[in-house]
């Protein structure tokens, strides 16, 4: 199975500030014929499920936030909150959609400061 | 609007089983791949099952392989999940999601989910 490992594993930011959180696949899950990279990035708030964010590794899924970006290409991503809201606290969780062994990352706990 | 509505949890003794429904709305069912994913408390996001939309094709986490069966009945818009054996490392709370058309796509739609506790 891919393996997918984020950091770090918890995050505090000051609202307005930058937050940053990085996602590492143990193999490349870029395909090839498409050139597309089959990964996305998921926001879960206390009681709720995750909600979509990024897919495509760097395409935002429709009423998300232009503040949320996503980027990177075959191992390495990047999941940018360019300026932190109060409501933006959660669990943020990357995911490989490459392999039907589908994995998430561990999570990442993003805070206020 | 788009909805999966999940049910059917609780609390059953170990090696007992017990089985998840997911009623869905607003899209076209019988046209979408269907996958469960699982929550255990405090933890982080487990893939459990996926079934293709016409229910022919199935794969599962060797977590639950051959313990957990997914089906569906597009004529309900109802997905499933047969847990058999259940261990005590199942307990967890168990979304349905689809990927859309492909299984090669991002899971867009989540349930509010249904909790699974396994306990004696």
């Amino acid at each position: 199975d891919i393996v997918m490992t984020q950091s770090p594993d918890s995050l505090a930011v000051s609202l307005g500030e930058r937050a940053t959180i990085n996602c590492k696949s143990s193999q490349s899950v870029l395909y090839s014929s498409n050139n597309k990279n089959y990964l996305a990035w998921f926001q879960q708030k206390p009681g709720q499920p995750p909600k979509l964010l990024i897919y495509w590794a760097s395409t935002r899924e429709s009423g998300v936030p232009d503040r949320f970006s996503g980027s990177g290409s075959g191992t390495d991503f990047t999941l940018t909150i360019s300026s932190l809201q109060a409501e933006d606290v959660a669990v943020y969780y990357c995911q490989q959609y490459y392999s039907t062994s589908y994995t998430f990352g561990q999570g990442t706990k993003l805070e206020i400061k | 609007q788009v909805q999966l509505v999940e049910s059917g949890g609780g609390v059953v003794q170990p090696g007992r089983s017990l089985r998840l429904s997911c009623a869905a709305s607003g899209f076209i069912f019988s046209t979408y791949a269907m996958h469960w994913v699982r929550q255990a408390p405090g933890k982080g996001l487990e893939w459990v099952a996926l079934i293709s939309y016409d229910g022919d094709n199935k794969y599962y986490a060797d977590s639950v392989k051959g313990r957990f069966t997914i089906s569906r009945d597009n004529s309900k818009n109802t997905l499933y999940l047969q847990l058999n054996s259940l261990k005590t490392e199942d307990t967890a709370v168990y979304y349905c999601a689809t990927s859309g058309g492909s299984y090669y796509s991002a899971f867009d739609i989540w349930g509010q989910g249904t909790m699974v506790t396994v306990s004696s």
